[in-house]
């Protein structure tokens, strides 16, 4: 399975300012899955990201407020934009490795945001 | 498009008693079923997972499920309980040819010594 190291792990931002969150996977692979978190809550999908096109959002998301970028088929970005307090979740990515034995999902460590 | 439900939030276990965790999913076909933990600030870990055949699947740290087409579940179990086993635990479900993952809202298991 792949491994995903993302960054930064934690972070406290001031309200209205942006945080992007990287997201590198040590492989090669087609879909990247942007979740969030928020406290106490299971895990939400925000958008799915496929290199060379457009992220698809999830109802309620919109790419005004969490644009995208997947430029290669190791890496993308989430960013958080114009930020509130209800903003403040644990942003995780994943990504789908195929595979007949190995098939799955594989998650990040995390995003920690703290916006005050 | 697939569900799943967790009826437990909440569950507290000593340490060394058995564990199970429940977890009940919508799908009208065989879904794909996966169970995550996450322990305080880490991401999601997963235990095991099914697709086809063998209906209970081993998983990492002594875990084990089975899936019960009949019940529509995917329960998880450990027969002894670790104080390191303390953590949240999530039911996932997907579909063949659905990328998306569902999951559960969540079950938080404490473990008392």
């Amino acid at each position: 399975s792949a491994v995903i190291s993302q960054k930064p792990s934690r972070d406290i931002c001031q309200r209205g300012t942006s945080l992007t969150i990287q997201c590198q996977v040590d492989s090669q692979v087609t879909m990247m899955f942007w979740y969030r978190q928020q406290p106490g809550q299971s895990l939400t999908l925000i958008a799915t990201a496929n290199q060379g096109s457009e992220a698809t959002y999830e109802s309620g998301f919109v790419i005004d407020k969490f644009p995208i970028s997947r430029p290669n088929l190791t890496f993308s970005t989430l960013t958080v934009s114009n930020m509130s307090p209800e903003d403040s979740s644990i942003y995780l990515c994943s990504v789908e490795y195929p595979g007949e034995e190995d098939y799955g999902y594989t998650f990040g460590s995390g995003t920690r945001l703290t916006v005050v | 498009a697939q569900s799943v439900t967790q009826p437990d939030i909440h569950i507290t276990v000593s340490e060394g008693a058995s564990l199970e965790l429940r977890c009940n999913y919508s799908y009208g076909a065989t879904p794909y079923l996966f169970w995550y933990v996450q322990s305080p600030g880490q991401g999601l870990q997963l235990l095991l997972k099914y697709f086809s055949g063998d209906t209970l699947v081993q998983g990492i740290k002594g875990f084990e499920a089975e899936f019960k087409r009949s019940q529509s579940s995917f329960n998880l179990r450990k027969p002894s309980v670790h104080w390191s086993d303390a953590a949240e635990y999530f039911c996932a479900v997907g579909a063949p040819n659905d990328y998306k993952l569902s999951f559960g809202a969540g079950t938080t298991v404490t473990v008392r010594a």
